[in-house]
């Protein structure tokens, strides 16, 4: 079936450096969501991409679909103590459903 | 828009006893997926709908554990006997452009 690989597992980061978590599948996927969790939460959705080698923004968050919609990437600039928590991605695939990857947790250093 | 709305919030059982989690989506979503999330396993998906007709039931970790979705507006999920190893964050998420989780359940099995 399909699978989504998310790496790092972990990323430590001072406050003010960037962050970028990475996506991969093992099939073409029709979309890609990214979703955020903060400690104690529930995950929140952010975004959907759809088009092969779409960017999309929002402030300081940066995704990316890989041309060949089988990877993707977040990437946030100039982290804040607010961006902690898990970051998912889950690639869209048949029949509504979503295979989520196991997620990048940030913690920033103030 | 009251969001997926979850109950109960926490739930302490004693080994052997049935637990029922309840969950009513977003008006208008035609997609109901329930998920179980650990720190060992992750999110874990158990089971989904589509227009309330199950479609994949294969993350259900044993017979033990049933879900079910009556009407467009009220699914659950139900746990008899519940274990230890039950213990976990239960999300049920409803979508239709993207999944909206709810709060979730911390169901503590005792």
């Amino acid at each position: 079936g399909q699978q989504v690989m998310q790496i790092p597992q972990y990323q430590h980061v001072q406050e003010g450096e960037d962050f970028t978590t990475y996506c991969n599948s093992s099939t073409t996927l029709s979309n890609i969501q990214w979703y955020k969790q903060r400690p104690g939460g529930h995950p929140v959705f952010l975004i959907q991409l759809v088009k092969s080698g779409e960017v999309k923004k929002q402030k300081r968050l940066t995704f990316q679909f890989g041309e060949a919609k089988k990877n993707s990437s977040l990437h946030i600039t100039a982290t804040q103590t607010t961006d902690v928590g898990t970051y998912f991605c889950a690639g869209g695939g048949s029949a509504g459903k979503s295979t989520f990857g196991d997620g990048t947790t940030l913690t920033v250093k103030p | 828009d009251a969001g997926v709305i979850q109950s109960p919030r926490h739930e302490v059982t004693e080994m052997g006893q049935e637990v029922t989690l309840r969950c009513k989506p977003i008006s208008g979503h035609d997609y109901l997926f329930w998920y179980r999330q650990t720190m060992m396993r992750g999110l874990e998906l158990l089971i989904y709908f589509n227009n309330n007709v199950p479609i994949d039931d294969s993350g259900m970790p044993e017979d033990r554990f049933s879900a079910k979705m009556p009407n467009a507006s009220f699914s659950t999920l139900k746990i008899q006997p519940s274990e230890p190893r039950d213990s976990a964050v239960y999300f049920c998420a409803s979508s239709r452009y993207g999944y909206t989780f709810g709060s979730g359940t911390r169901l503590t099995v005792v």
